[in-house]
């Protein structure tokens, strides 16, 4: 049950898109379309943007999208806005019918 | 929409005892998978334990098997972890949340698609 590897951080300016990669292995990420996404201000609950690698909940802004290829997931946030400045959790269901999180990418919005 | 809310946090000396609890409205309850996902300080986020809609299937991630119980009583809207057991690094914030979860046979189990989430009950452990 290792921990999906993220980048530690991210940074784009307003209007521009960034991308974050989610890698884990054919026993979580490659083996399974329950991958998810999740944005979290600190001191505030986490918020669902992407659950089963690309649909976006109701409310979440089409500039969020997911995608994956073999063990990688992918988050796009397009057109970059202050308020996105945020944590950012990938998740996968596993092999042994667990859930496992990546370690966080940390968005700066320059 | 669903409400979540968490309780039972507080200070516990190593090897000590705690149960969580996480009352739920807004939905039907029996009908959605949840678990408990925890983040320690300055850490990330990190799934502690499922349980499907039913109550008959519960998981767990290895640090906690053995010490934690995860449970749940449709009729009260409620879902629990025991803690037994603690450890320092059990130290969290720990979150109850409802998951879209994989649904068949009438009841739904966990697949961390986490879209309702309680705003989490602060556990310390230390002497």
């Amino acid at each position: 049950q290792s921990a999906l590897t993220q980048p530690a951080s991210v940074s784009g300016s307003p209007g521009q898109s960034i991308t974050i990669s989610c890698t884990g292995t054919s026993n979580d990420v490659g083996g399974y379309n329950y991958v998810s996404w999740y944005q979290h201000h600190p001191g505030k609950a986490p918020k669902l943007i992407i659950y089963e690698v690309s649909n976006r909940p109701s409310g979440v802004p089409e500039r969020f999208s997911g995608s994956k290829s073999g063990n990688t997931a992918s988050l796009t946030i397009s057109g970059l806005q202050a308020e996105d400045e945020a944590d950012y959790y990938c998740s996968s269901y596993t092999s042994i019918s667990s859930v496992v999180f990546g370690g966080g990418t940390k968005l700066t919005v320059l | 929409e669903v409400q979540l809310l968490e309780s039972g946090g507080g200070l516990v000396q190593p090897g000590g005892s705690l149960r969580l609890s996480c009352v739920a409205s807004g939905h039907t309850f029996s009908s959605y998978a949840l678990s408990w996902v925890r983040q320690a300080p300055g850490k990330g986020l990190e799934w502690v334990s499922g349980i499907s809609g039913s109550g008959g299937s519960t998981y767990y991630v290895d640090s906690v098997k053995g010490r934690f119980t995860i449970s749940r009583d449709n009729s009260k809207n409620t879902l629990y972890l025991q803690m037994n057991s603690l450890r320092a690094e059990d130290m969290a914030v720990y979150f109850c949340a409802k998951d879209r979860g994989y649904c068949t046979g009438g009841t739904c189990y966990p697949r961390g698609s986490f879209d309702f989430w309680g705003q989490g009950t602060l556990v310390t452990v230390s002497s």
